[in-house]
């Protein structure tokens, strides 16, 4: 199994602000992945983070909204900018091992914006 | 796209039972990898069990089995013995193949939450 260290785990935030949520793996993945999760929902792909280039975006999803960072095989940042009340959400880093068949998660960040 | 349904919103069990959680799914790939997660309220994603769409076999996993239906398109999980742990919300997950364009990428059902009655 791969370990992943999501952080924060939970964070409340003012409208206007940005949060940057960090995801580490303990072992090179070659896809890695971001997802929403909103109150009693189920989870929406927002982008893969592709290492040393651009994300590749989910319909309604932009990059200005949710820029991501891969700079390595196990390393990725998801920023929420300009926070409003609707981006209250669980966000969850995923990963996918090389050959691997199985998609593994992190713990979530839990946002609150005010 | 691919699309995956489950049907029921919430299930529950008594202690000791079985109870089956239903899931149904839409694609064009031949290709693809089927789940069932479970989410606790700590919200930690674990895998429960898994199905490669190319093998007829259904997989099992201790208390836990699927039906996969591959022509219907149907994917039910069964948990035999109900333990009161098990209590949770359950997703079906869709993952396609990495062969295809949506390579890795994973579609979720809208979940049912599973409550076991002692």
């Amino acid at each position: 199994s791969a370990v992943i260290s999501q952080k924060p785990s939970r964070d409340i935030c003012q409208r206007g602000t940005s949060l940057t949520i960090q995801c580490q793996v303990d072992s090179q993945v070659t896809m890695m992945f971001w997802y929403r999760q909103q109150p009693g929902q189920s989870l929406t792909l927002i982008a893969t983070a592709n290492q040393g280039s651009e994300a590749t975006y989910e319909s309604g999803f932009v990059i200005d909204k949710f820029p991501i960072s891969r700079p390595n095989l196990t390393f990725s940042t998801l920023t929420v900018s300009n926070m409003s009340p609707e981006d209250s959400s669980i966000y969850l880093c995923s990963v996918l091992r090389r050959g691997g068949d199985i998609q593994y998660f992190g713990a979530g960040t839990r946002l609150s914006v005010l | 796209a691919q699309t995956v349904t489950q049907s029921q919103p919430e299930m529950s069990v008594q202690e000791a039972e079985t109870v089956t959680l239903s899931c149904t799914y839409d694609t064009s790939e031949s290709d693809y990898y089927l789940f069932w997660y479970k989410q606790p309220p700590s919200r930690q994603m674990i895998l429960v069990i898994r199905q490669e769409a190319y093998k007829q076999q259904n997989a099992t996993e201790n208390r836990f089995s699927v039906n996969f239906q591959k022509a219907a398109k149907s994917f039910s999980l069964k948990i035999s013995d109900s333990q009161l742990g098990d209590a949770a919300m359950y997703f079906c997950a869709y993952r396609s193949g990495l062969l295809n364009t949506n390579a890795g990428k994973s579609t979720f059902g809208d979940g049912t939450t599973l409550t076991v009655k002692p």
